[in-house]
């Protein structure tokens, strides 16, 4: 099935510092969803948009909703080791009521 | 209060057998949703559930895969003449709308 562009597709990073990743899209989409995955787990929604241009923090992350409506991106502020895991883009394309489209993740290691 | 909950966590089976995975969304919300992730892949899309609306079944990927949903509450999704190229991980979603899905930790299928 269709897939998202996710990048970077892996990090590694030190504590401490920060994180961006970005997901794109040929397609226009009305809803962009962020979740993490642990391993072993399901994913766990971190962040929802819903407008063009919305920009929309949960404590140390912020993901924005890209004006052309084609892109989104995620940030991480000061990472922390529990930050480490897998995050993917979610998207629903305008015209499609139900399905989400997903990234293919971006895995973020963090080290000490 | 209780998420999406998935049984059995793992399923190690021959190839050629059938085996049946199941899925309780969470209390009150109406749509259902089936995906597949593959060691180190995003997530497919197989199966999606609205209420009592035909589901959209066009991501499943043979006529060896099929999905029931009793009213808004448990889904089973059924896996005929497993082969190895079923092993993955089958993830569950609920939502009480169209945008946000909650996913369950999944059952991990073997197949051998």
């Amino acid at each position: 099935g269709q897939q998202l562009n996710q990048s970077p597709q892996s990090m590694f990073i030190q504590e401490g510092e920060d994180v961006s990743m970005n997901c794109t899209s040929s397609s226009i989409f009305n809803t962009w969803l962020w979740y993490k995955q642990e391993p072993g787990e399901g994913p766990v929604l971190l962040i929802a948009l819903y407008k063009a241009g919305e920009l929309t923090s949960n404590g140390r992350l912020t993901a924005q909703f890209g004006i052309t409506r084609k892109d989104s991106f995620l940030n991480i502020s000061a990472s922390i080791p529990s930050d480490v895991g897998i995050y993917f883009c979610a998207g629903r394309i305008t015209g499609t009521a139900s399905k989400l489209t997903f990234g293919t993740g971006t895995r973020l290691q963090v080290t000490l | 209060g209780a998420g999406v909950s998935q049984s059995p966590s793992n399923k190690v089976t021959e190839k050629g057998k059938d085996v049946e995975l199941r899925c309780d969304p969470i209390s009150g919300h109406t749509a259902l949703y089936w995906y597949r992730q593959r060691l180190g892949q995003g997530l497919e899309f197989l199966i999606y559930f609205q209420g009592n609306s035909a589901p959209d079944k066009s991501g499943l990927p043979s006529d060896r895969f099929s999905a029931e949903r009793t009213g808004e509450s448990v889904s089973t999704l059924t896996i005929q003449r497993t082969q190895q190229e079923d092993s993955a991980v089958y993830l569950c979603a609920s939502s009480h709308d169209v945008y946000e899905q909650y996913f369950g930790p999944g059952t991990r299928l073997t197949v051998t």
